[in-house]
This record gives structure tokens, sequence and C-alpha cells, in this order.
């Protein structure tokens, strides 16, 4: 079966420092895959989409980047963190197509 | 475009009552839906979808979602509230002639509380 590892669970960074969040799928290949961030009170918001190695959209402009080095693996990043960077990450995968999505366990990111 | 609306930020029921978060959408062509549950600090897990076959869907954990297209709403219901349901949820929503990405978009959520 699937499943979609995202770490870590929590993460407390200062501003102006770097930002690495990592996630991986086991059990499918060549997966869409997302990264969305929940903030406090507020829905979904898609930051990120691939269809493929080295194949990153982004839908909304920021500070963050995304980048998939392999099938299965997805990397959010940032060079300098905000105060506004604060929230609740989430990666998801789905497979070809319109198909549901997956999501991970999601990582809870405070600047600070 | 397409968009989702969550009519009530909160929804409380008593245990054993009936549970009914109601979502309505926007789409020029008819969509695919989808529910998806949130427990806190987890990611969301789908309950159920609905991509054009029965207009009744049938979920996990006793929720069902009508899809009715002349009132484009797809509310979730289950008849006796559990004090487990106790959770975000969420209705979303696709267009079927998406691109191999599936640009899914997403409600803003009902959080749904259990009185004892």
């Amino acid at each position: 079966s699937q499943t979609i590892h995202q770490w870590p669970a929590t993460l407390v960074q200062p501003v102006g420092s770097p930002l690495s969040l990592e996630c991986t799928v086991e059990g499918t290949s060549n997966p869409n895959l997302y990264w969305y961030r929940q903030a406090a009170g507020r829905g979904l918001q898609l930051l990120f989409y691939s269809v493929g190695i080295g194949q990153i959209s982004s839908e909304v402009p920021q500070n963050l980047s995304a980048s998939r080095p392999q099938d299965r693996q997805f990397i959010l990043s940032s060079k300098k963190l905000l105060l506004s960077d604060s929230g609740f990450y989430l990666c998801a995968w789905s497979g070809q197509g319109v198909s549901p999505l997956h999501f991970g366990n999601g990582t809870r990111l405070t600047v600070t | 475009a397409q968009s989702v609306t969550q009519l009530g930020s909160h929804v409380s029921v008593s245990e054993g009552a009936l549970v009914l978060l109601r979502c309505n959408y926007s789409s020029s062509v008819p969509p695919y839906l989808f529910w998806y549950v949130q427990y806190p600090n987890q990611g969301l897990q789908l309950l159920l979808k609905y991509t054009s076959a029965a207009t009744l869907v049938k979920g996990i954990n006793g929720f069902e979602a009508e899809f009715k297209k002349s009132e484009t709403s797809f509310h979730l219901t289950k008849p006796s509230a559990h004090m487990s349901d106790a959770a975000e949820y969420f209705c979303a929503v696709s267009d079927p002639a998406s691109s191999s990405a599936s640009k899914i978009i997403f409600g803003s959520g009902t959080r749904l509380s259990i009185r004892p």
C-alpha cells in the first residue's frame, strides 16, 4: 500500500533562518506531489505542485520554493523565513488525472 | 473557475443527533466532489468522493453525501453523531477535465463539535 512520510512534525525557527521540509512517498510511482499551507483557522492554500521530477508549478508568489529531486521526494525550502511563514504545512500525493489527494501528517512551523 | 462554499465555520450537535455539514459548489462543468476530515495536528483523510456515478455516496465512519445538481450542493450527513466525530471537515471540488495535476479546490472548513 502507499504511504507518505513528512518530517519534521514540529519546527521552531527564528526569522531569517533557512527552511527545509521533506516529504517522501512509498508504494507508488510517478505521483503528483503537492505542498499546502494551512494558517490557523483557515482553509488550505496550495503552494506548489509537481507532475514529475524537476517539474514544479507555483501557485502563490512568496519566499518559499519547492524541488523534486527524485520521483517520490518533494522538498519545501526557504532561504530566509518570515514571521508570516508560520503555519501548518501539508504534503500530499495523488495518482494521475483527477484522483483524491492523500496527505501526510503535516509539519507545524513556528517562526519566532 | 471553480469554487466551494461551506456554510457555517462551526457546527455543534449533541451525541446521537444528526450531523449535517453544508457544501455548495460552483463549476461550469460537472465536477468531482470530495469530503475530507482533519483531526487536530494531523493531515486530511478522505471521507468520500463523488465522481459522476451514484449521486448518494457512502464513505467511512458512517458518513454519506448526496450530490444535488439542481441545488449545486454536496452536503455531508451522518444519522447519529459520535464523540469521535469531532474534527474539522473540508469540502473540495475538482474539474474532471483538469490536466494531469489534480488541482482540487478546498472550502474553508467546518469545525464539528459534539456535546455529550
